[in-house]
């Protein structure tokens, strides 16, 4: 079984400038994550989906954060403006109902 | 109060002896929990799952958990030094309106030493 796809792996930009995570998750898995893990931390959930419908998304900083998960399987993240704090790896989870599994995650540097 | 709280570490084990991780969680309606490995520059592994009161082995690991006293723990026997990672727990934290979001504490770095 095919697990959690995610592009870039790595990606460097400036402040202000915009970004895009790419996820495919585990065939069949209903619900989908977005984390952000900052280094020394857990991941901090960003949003989450249940097929292609939005169930949280209260820690996700909507003035510069945006996702999306089209007809319930891919999903993408976006980031517009970036800011320095945002430096961090996203990692992109499914699951069928309660375990998640992860994608390998993109690191995103902001200078 | 944080949902789930981890000890951060370090945690310092000598290679062969017993590792204990341990975790608690503000929902007492929370009825998943979890344990996952993150080796350094990795993403977050499963490597265990409970869900009734008690213990769980599976190999070298042993989760345990107390419902009343809202609190999981890990234990990892015979350590490795191939065990050195942040051990990070999760629990699935119900929502007012229905639906379960997975919650991570901040992680509990472990080395082992050879």
């Amino acid at each position: 079984e095919a697990g959690v796809a995610q592009s870039p792996r790595y990606k460097i930009i400036e402040k202000r400038q915009s970004v895009a995570f790419w996820c495919n998750p585990i065939s069949g898995h209903a619900t989908l994550y977005w984390y952000q893990q900052i280094l020394g931390q857990g991941p901090k959930l960003l949003i989450q989906f249940q097929n292609n419908g939005v169930v949280d998304d209260s820690q996700l900083p909507k003035d510069r954060f945006s996702a999306e998960r089209l007809k319930g399987v891919d999903s993408t993240l976006k980031i517009q403006p970036a800011k320095l704090e945002d430096s961090a790896v996203y990692l992109c989870a499914s699951s069928p109902y309660t375990e998640a599994f992860f994608g390998q995650g993109t690191r995103l540097t902001v200078v | 109060q944080k949902e789930v709280e981890q000890n951060s570490g370090p945690l310092s084990v000598p290679e062969g002896a017993i590792a204990s991780l341990n975790c608690t969680y503000s929902d007492r309606g929370s009825q998943s929990f979890f344990w996952y490995r993150q080796y350094s520059g990795k993403s977050p592994e499963l490597i265990m799952s409970i869900y009734s009161n008690g213990d769980k082995e599976d190999g070298r690991f042993t989760a345990q958990l107390n419902k009343a006293s809202q609190y999981v723990s890990l234990l990892i026997r015979d350590s490795q030094p191939s065990d050195s990672a942040t051990y990070l727990c999760a629990v699935n934290i119900w929502r007012i309106q229905g639906a379960q979001k997975l919650v991570f504490g901040q992680g509990t770095r472990l080395t082992i030493n050879p």
